[in-house]
């Protein structure tokens, strides 16, 4: 079964830092995969995606790194901002790519 | 503006009372899902549904179950909850199937609390 890892539960970060969320997964058989971001009381939201056909995705001050071999990615925030703390979740495809397994998350704390 | 709406934003329950959890999707979307989240677990999959009246098993969908009679409309039933199932339940749609890469989105939640 696919399984998602985030090995930092929080992160803090001062304004204007560069922030590196980290991810791991175990089957790649579906290489793509989604960054969302939680507010307290929120849903989560679609951040940035990446698949295999790239091994980076940049949407203005979030980038997202793909390393295939390592079953590896990670999110990039810079610079980071106080509104940017939130709880970031990896997702990667199950085994059937039918839906999104989702990683335990990690907290990110910003300080201004 | 796309919207995820969830019928209650805090539930309070007793355990072994029937609770319903409802959502509504305005987006014409084929596919919705129930999750749960509790902390340090991530987002678990409960159940999802690719077409009214469909349903397919998440990843935890004991002591839980679905309907879907209308395209927008998706309810998550405890049949007797227990206080096991206090957790924060989030609702989501997608245009089609999530291994085609199209993104989910949330509800805003319903945190339940089973006393």
């Amino acid at each position: 079964d696919q399984q998602v890892k985030q090995n930092s539960p929080s992160l803090s970060v001062q304004e204007g830092r560069i922030s590196i969320l980290n991810c791991d997964y175990t089957n790649s058989m579906f290489d793509y995969f989604l960054w969302y971001k939680k507010y307290p009381a929120e849903g989560p939201t679609f951040l940035i995606s990446i698949s295999s056909i790239k091994d980076k995705n940049e949407d203005g001050r979030f980038t997202v790194f793909l390393n295939k071999s390592a079953k590896h990615l990670s999110l990039h925030i810079v610079p980071s901002q106080p509104g940017d703390s939130a709880v970031y979740f990896c997702a990667a495809p199950n085994n059937y790519g039918q839906n999104f397994v989702f990683g335990p998350g990690t907290r990110l704390s910003v300080l201004p | 503006d796309v919207k995820v709406t969830q019928s209650s934003r805090y539930l309070v329950k007793r355990t072994g009372e029937k609770v319903f959890l409802e959502c509504v999707q305005d987006m014409d979307h084929e596919n919705m899902f129930w999750y749960r989240q509790d902390p340090g677990l991530g987002l678990r999959l409960i159940y999802f549904s690719y077409d009214v009246k469909m349903k397919e098993k998440g990843d935890i969908p004991e002591g839980y179950s679905v309907s879907r009679e209308k395209k927008e409309r998706f309810s998550l039933i405890l049949e007797s909850a227990s206080t096991n199932q206090t957790s924060m339940y989030l609702c989501a749609s997608s245009k089609i199937l999530a291994g085609s890469y199209n993104e989910q989105f949330f509800g805003p939640g319903t945190r339940l609390t089973v006393l």
